[in-house]
């Protein structure tokens, strides 16, 4: 019944390592997205994705990739993980609001966060 | 680019009201989100405003001034469950004919007996 899950919830790694986080929804959204919540509880917006585009926060590393198998999974793909990298990732999903859209309450459904420590 | 500013942390009495503020400053502005995120667990949307108003849902009510760039979230009758971050989250254009939601950084609220 989990609209949107990720796993695992918790990862310990060491520095150096690649890993990868992984994220499906069943909720039938079209967009999905992965933000990371800093030691000061900033969530900040990493990618969006839907089927036809990636659009990717500049201030990102390009050790992060979102890979997307198809419309229902997100994953991220972090590679030569760094100290700085230790923080909740949270995945999330909603319908696409375009120009051409009306307006709606297309609100972000929240995976429940995977806790990245680099060790 | 989008600049979104609420306070910090904030510490009302169980029973009481409290307001938290939030202004912001977006291009393409489509609809303002209130979440609630309690420690160590996902946000959960709370509110979602877009037109100027009042919308009100139970204890919760949450209202908009696109003028001036500002929301407040209300809260009556706290509880100590109530206690948790509120985040403010705007959704604007963010290129490419699609918008993108943006937090704040959050408002940690502790109710206290």
């Amino acid at each position: 019944d989990t609209a949107v899950s990720q796993t695992p919830k918790y990862l310990v790694t060491q520095m150096g390592n690649d890993k990868s986080i992984k994220c499906e929804q069943n909720l039938g959204h079209d967009t999905m997205y992965w933000y990371k919540q800093d030691s000061k509880k900033f969530l900040k917006i990493m990618f969006s994705y839907n089927n036809k585009e990636l659009i990717i926060n500049e201030t990102v590393p390009n050790r992060f990739s979102p890979k997307s198998p198809d419309k229902a999974h997100l994953n991220l793909h972090i590679n030569s993980l760094e100290l700085g990298d230790s923080a909740v990732y949270f995945c999330a999903s909603s319908q696409r609001v375009t120009l051409t859209g009306s307006t709606t309450s297309y609100g972000y459904t929240f995976g429940s966060g995977t806790r990245l420590t680099v060790v | 680019g989008q600049n979104i500013d609420q306070p910090t942390e904030m510490t009302a009495t169980e029973g009481a009201i409290v307001q938290i503020n939030c202004t912001y400053q977006t291009s393409g502005f489509n609809g303002l989100f209130w979440y609630q995120q309690h420690a160590g667990e996902a946000p959960t949307f709370l509110s979602y405003n877009v037109l100027d108003g009042l919308e009100e849902k139970g204890r919760f009510s949450s209202f908009l001034s696109r003028s001036k760039g500002y929301s407040y979230l209300l809260l009556k009758e706290l509880q100590m469950k109530d206690s948790a971050s509120y985040l403010c989250a705007v959704r604007g254009y963010s290129g490419a004919g699609s918008y993108q939601l943006t937090f704040g950084k959050g408002t940690k609220l502790s109710v206290i007996p």
